[in-house]
């Protein structure tokens, strides 16, 4: 069925490195794709979104870019922060329905 | 504007018991949206509440039920608790049933069943 996979995590990361953490999809057409945050103690929050092929989702330093040729929404941000320490989820809608399907998550730590 | 809440932050139950657990949505908003997170896991889609009425449901048996009020807040029941239903407790409002972009999370009830 559709689903969303995501690279295993945890992700740690020094202040001000590259980050990507990879999402691939599967899926009939061209669901529309998230990356959601999870702040400690926090409620998941939309970081950004995008709603057909070639789009690019970006906010707060962080870019997605939807790619139909290898069903991927790979998420980046070129400098990380100690405040970027989050969990990371990829999602896509399911067509037709009323839902959301997660990936399992990415946690990742940035030390100063 | 008071965002997405929930009730209670945390719960311990023990096996074949019921819970009830309460989401308070976002001003305006007239959805709602369950979501269960087992540990380690992304969210599962639970169920959606639209204007009172159950608008689309996940793959969760019969004993995860839930209502609206007319004030769109909302409750999620489960009986006959089992072990596996341990997980944290997503509730999540938005304008419209596919209002996605405008969906907003509550922090979440955490659910120990014993």
């Amino acid at each position: 069925g559709d689903s969303v996979t995501q690279m295993e995590g945890p992700v740690t990361l020094s202040e001000e490195a590259f980050l990507t953490i990879n999402c691939t999809y599967t899926a009939t057409g061209y669901p529309s794709l998230f990356w959601y945050v999870q702040y400690p103690g926090e409620g998941l929050q939309l970081l950004l979104k995008a709603t057909k092929a070639d789009d690019k989702g970006s906010n707060k330093g962080f870019e997605a870019t939807y790619r139909k040729e290898t069903t991927s929404f790979h998420l980046e941000k070129g400098s990380v922060q100690v405040s970027d320490s989050a969990v990371y989820f990829c999602a896509r809608i399911i067509q037709g329905a009323q839902k959301l399907v997660f990936g399992q998550g990415t946690r990742l730590t940035i030390n100063p | 504007e008071t965002g997405v809440t929930q009730s209670p932050t945390h719960l311990i139950k023990t096996r074949g018991q019921q819970v009830t657990l309460r989401c308070s949505s976002q001003s305006g908003h007239n959805t709602v949206s369950w979501y269960q997170q087992a540990l380690g896991q992304g969210p599962q889609f639970i169920f959606q509440y639209y204007r009172e009425e159950e608008n689309g449901r996940g793959n969760f048996p019969p004993r995860f039920s839930g209502l609206q009020f007319p004030n769109y807040s909302s409750e999620l029941n489960v009986n006959a608790l089992e072990l596996d239903d341990s997980a944290l407790y997503l509730c999540a409002s938005s304008l419209v049933p596919t209002g996605f972009e405008t969906q907003y999370f509550g922090p979440g009830t955490r659910l120990l069943v014993l």
